[in-house]
């Protein structure tokens, strides 16, 4: 089993409704992070936490909302999607010391909204 | 703020060249990390190669290897040897080290191996 896992892998949703993304780590990990990937745009960060009670804005954070459950577990909420939501979206894991700077990356969630 | 970025949109090149990718950024910082990740169709994020800034120098990984410039603030990726499955896109990133340390990534290469 992946180290980070990503549900759902794909999604097709309608504009309007509510979707969640969830992340979840089995690497002990207690920084976690959102990124969105469009084409032509690279990675943008979205939210990020460091520890549970720690939640931080990224550069792209209109439109959506983050809960971070548990040490293991960082979810991704868009209350009402909209087309320009449609993207791959990245959940990545990294130690609370990141010695090496290294984040961990799940598989992706790629989301369209219609 | 930190930004990265990449000219190169797209290229290719035959399979057992050489290919160089390039990478500027733009920081205040004295102390942060530098990396490259190969997303191959799978859309895996991988880890190819880190590069920490106060390190003279240049990291290697098999057929992977920097040139960073620190005062140029320019940061490419050279690949040797080429083989197909090195077709994958390419992006460079930024991390500041010591508080608040999150990705700044490029805009990505989109890199294929002609057979």
């Amino acid at each position: 089993d992946a180290d980070v896992t990503q549900t759902p892998r794909n999604r097709i949703t309608k504009t309007g409704k509510r979707i969640m993304l969830e992340c979840s780590q089995t690497k002990g990990h207690d920084r976690m992070y959102w990124y969105r990937q469009d084409p032509g745009l690279g990675l943008r960060l979205i939210y990020y936490s460091f520890d549970v009670k720690d939640i931080n804005k990224g550069e792209i954070s209109d439109g959506y909302s983050v809960s971070r459950q548990a040490q293991a577990k960082f979810s991704l909420s868009l209350e009402s999607a909209i087309p320009n939501q449609t993207a791959l979206y990245f959940c990545a894991t990294g130690p609370a010391r990141l010695n090496t700077g290294e984040l961990f990356f799940g598989e992706g969630s790629r989301l369209t909204v219609l | 703020a930190q930004t990265v970025t990449q000219s190169q949109p797209e290229m290719s090149v035959q399979e057992a060249e050489t290919v160089t990718l390039s990478c500027t950024y733009d920081t205040s910082e004295s102390n942060y990390y530098l990396f490259w990740y190969k997303q191959p169709p799978s859309r895996q994020m991988i880890l190819v190669i880190r590069q920490e800034a106060y390190k003279q120098q240049n990291a290697t990984e098999n057929r992977f290897s920097v040139n960073f410039q620190k005062a140029a603030k320019s940061f490419s990726l050279k690949i040797s040897d080429s083989q197909l499955g090195d077709t994958a896109m390419y992006f460079c990133a930024f991390m500041k080290r010591f508080g608040n340390e999150k990705l700044t990534f490029g805009t990505g290469t989109r890199l294929t191996i002609i057979p």
